[in-house]
Formats: structure tokens, C-alpha cells, sequence
């Protein structure tokens, strides 16, 4: 089946610090991928959309210049925390679409970021 | 505005039979899609419905109405590693994730 590779799994920073996760296909071209966030306990909250080659589309409440996101090509996008603060402190997984199977979504294992 | 709504928690019996109702209000609709959840991990695959109906796999089925804006995931002969969230997920133009079930089996 089809692979996403994030990384990094776990990541813990100090209050100021600017985090960069990564999300990559590893067996197929990802025209999109998603960006989610999920604190405990709770369900998956879509922060952005990201497209190969252009920029991001924001979910509403999501700051675009604290989630900065790229997606340089059809294999990887990244999510990058900036000037993270406690309250970023969450589970963030990326998804990715397969160009040629569209109703299929794969997912990454995620990172738990924790600032301290 | 999009909402999916699931109920929080259930709890069942091994070796039973439990019910995931999902409800979904949506701007657009291509699709739901049954996620499992075990804590701290990704979410994994279950089921995609796009058209009315029941599609069974293995000990695990899913049933889709539109018209109603309805699913459900059913799982039988549950075992304790059914333990675990199932996140009920519409996709429009992109995945909406509903609010997640917490399923809990005792022995």
C-alpha cells in the first residue's frame, strides 16, 4: 500500500523556537496534501490544504504566518511551527491524496510536539 | 457551515456487535470515509462509501445513505483491540473529520 513518511515523530522545544515537520510520499505523487491537528482525546482538525506548486489554503482561525506551509513538490510538503509557544503543544498529521486514486487518503504517523 | 456528528463515547462486550452512527451536514459531498484511531497513532483505513448502500468487509460494514445525510459503521464479533477512536470523515473538496467515537470493549 501506499507509504507517507513524516517526520519527526516526537519533538520537544523550547518556547520561542521554530519546529519544521515534514511529510513525504514515498510510492506515489501527492497533488494535495492536508495538514491536521488533534489534541487528546479529541478528533482531527484541518488546519490547511496544501497543492503542489502553489500556496496553501488556511483553514478559518488557523494563522498563516504561525503555520507556515510548503509544498515544494508532488512528494513533500512541510509544515513549519513558528515561534512555537506552549499552546502549540498538539498531535500533527499530514495526509496526502494520490494523484491517481483520488478518493484514497494516506496518512502520515505524526508528530507530537511538546513546548516547553 | 460543515458539520459531523458522532456520539463521544460507547461502550461494548466482547464478542458483540456495536453501531457507529455518524450524521453529516456538508457543503458538498464526495464520499465518507471510517477511520480507526488507536491513541497516539495515525488513523487507518476502515471504509469509503460514495453510494447508498452497505459495504461489508469482514468483520467490519458500513452503511451510507445520502438523502439522509446518514452513516453508520457496524463491527462485529468485537474483540478488545477494537478498542480504540473511529473518526467518521466527509470529503468535499477536502477531509472534515467528525467529532470521534471512543470505543470502549470490556471483556
Amino acid at each position: 500500500g501506499a507509504v507517507v513518511s513524516q517526520h519527526p515523530s516526537r519533538v520537544i522545544c523550547k518556547s520561542g523556537t521554530s519546529v519544521k515537520i515534514e511529510c513525504r510520499s514515498l510510492d506515489f505523487q501527492a497533488t494535495t496534501m492536508f495538514w491536521y491537528r488533534q489534541f487528546p482525546k479529541k478528533s482531527l482538525m484541518l488546519m490547511a490544504t496544501s497543492n503542489e506548486g502553489s500556496k496553501a489554503t488556511y483553514e478559518q482561525g488557523v494563522e498563516k504566518d504561525k503555520f507556515l506551509i510548503n509544498h515544494a513538490s508532488l512528494t513533500l510538503s512541510t509544515l513549519t511551527v513558528t515561534s512555537a509557544h506552549p499552546e502549540d503543544s498538539s498531535f500533527y498529521i499530514c495526509s496526502a491524496r494520490d494523484r491517481d486514486r483520488h478518493e484514497k487518503l494516506f496518512f502520515g504517523s505524526g508528530t507530537q510536539l511538546s513546548v516547553l | 457551515g460543515q458539520n459531523i456528528d458522532q456520539p463521544t463515547e460507547m461502550t461494548a462486550t466482547e464478542g458483540a456487535i456495536v453501531q457507529i452512527n455518524c450524521t453529516y451536514q456538508t457543503s458538498g459531498f464526495n464520499g465518507l470515509f471510517w477511520y480507526q484511531q488507536h491513541a497516539g497513532e495515525a488513523p487507518t483505513f476502515l471504509s469509503y462509501n460514495v453510494l447508498d448502500g452497505l459495504e461489508e468487509k469482514g468483520r467490519f460494514s458500513s452503511f451510507l445513505s445520502r438523502s439522509k445525510g446518514y452513516s453508520y459503521l457496524l463491527l462485529k464479533e468485537l474483540q478488545m483491540k477494537d478498542s480504540a477512536s473511529y473518526l467518521c470523515a466527509v470529503w468535499t473538496d477536502k477531509l472534515i473529520f467528525g467529532t470521534g467515537t471512543r470505543l470502549q470493549v470490556f471483556p
